[in-house]
């Protein structure tokens, strides 16, 4: 089975930063690699599918590169609203596999 | 509006059964694989299941084939999960999420909003 490997675990950033999350596969797993925002009590939110495509209304300062192994999620100018664990998940193979999530939080 | 309801979670025992439902809404369901995805309280997300759009073929998790049985109704719009042999590790929120595109085993970009299964004697 792939296994998902996210990085870092939590990340404390203040209100208009630079964040960056990676995520590592470890097989190849082409572009077929998503990323959610989950908040408190709610379900994941897709924000980023086949690696680096924005969801249709997600704000454009989240976006995603990367391919094969290695993918990051970048947000750019970060808001309070953005406080949240977040996922990667590949689904290249039957067996789809998340990452262990990375907590953001805003100073 | 899409729209996907889970139900059928509850508490049981230690090698009890129990089985969800998905009822969904807004969509064309029979076009869609499908999929249960489960949290663990306080963990990460761990993908259980997923059935393909016309029921013809079903894939696991590791550590609940052979115990876990995914079905749907197309007629009915209803996804369904038997889990027999339950184990305390099996103790989370299950969600059922909807592949993205159709005919495809894709991201998931609808999901409910989870029913609480709790294996405990």
């Amino acid at each position: 089975a792939i296994r998902m490997t996210q990085s870092p675990s939590s990340v404390s950033a203040f209100t208009g930063d630079r964040v960056t999350i990676t995520c590592r596969a470890s097989q190849g797993v082409s572009s077929y690699l998503a990323w959610y925002q989950q908040s408190p009590g709610k379900a994941p939110k897709l924000l980023i599918y086949a690696a680096s495509s924005l969801q249709n209304g997600v704000p454009s300062r989240f976006s995603g590169s990367g391919s094969g192994t290695d993918f990051t999620l970048t947000i750019d100018s970060l808001q309070s609203e953005d406080s949240a664990i977040y996922y990667c998940l590949q689904y290249y193979t039957f067996s789809p596999a998340f990452g262990q999530g990375t907590k953001v939080e805003i100073k | 509006e899409v729209q996907l309801v889970e139900s059928g979670g509850g508490l049981v025992q230690p090698g009890g059964s129990l089985r969800l439902s998905c009822i969904v809404s807004g969509f064309r369901f029979s076009d869609y694989w499908m999929s249960w995805v489960r949290q663990a309280p306080g963990g990460g997300l761990e993908w259980v299941a997923k059935i393909k759009h016309d029921g013809s073929e079903e894939y696991y998790v590791d550590s609940v084939r052979g115990r876990f049985s995914l079905s749907r109704d197309n007629s009915k719009n209803s996804l369904l999960l038997q889990m027999n042999s339950l184990r305390a590790e099996d103790t989370a929120l299950y969600f059922c999420a909807r592949a993205r595109r159709i005919h495809s085993y894709d991201a998931f970009d609808f999901w409910g909003q989870g029913t609480m299964v709790t294996v405990s004697s």
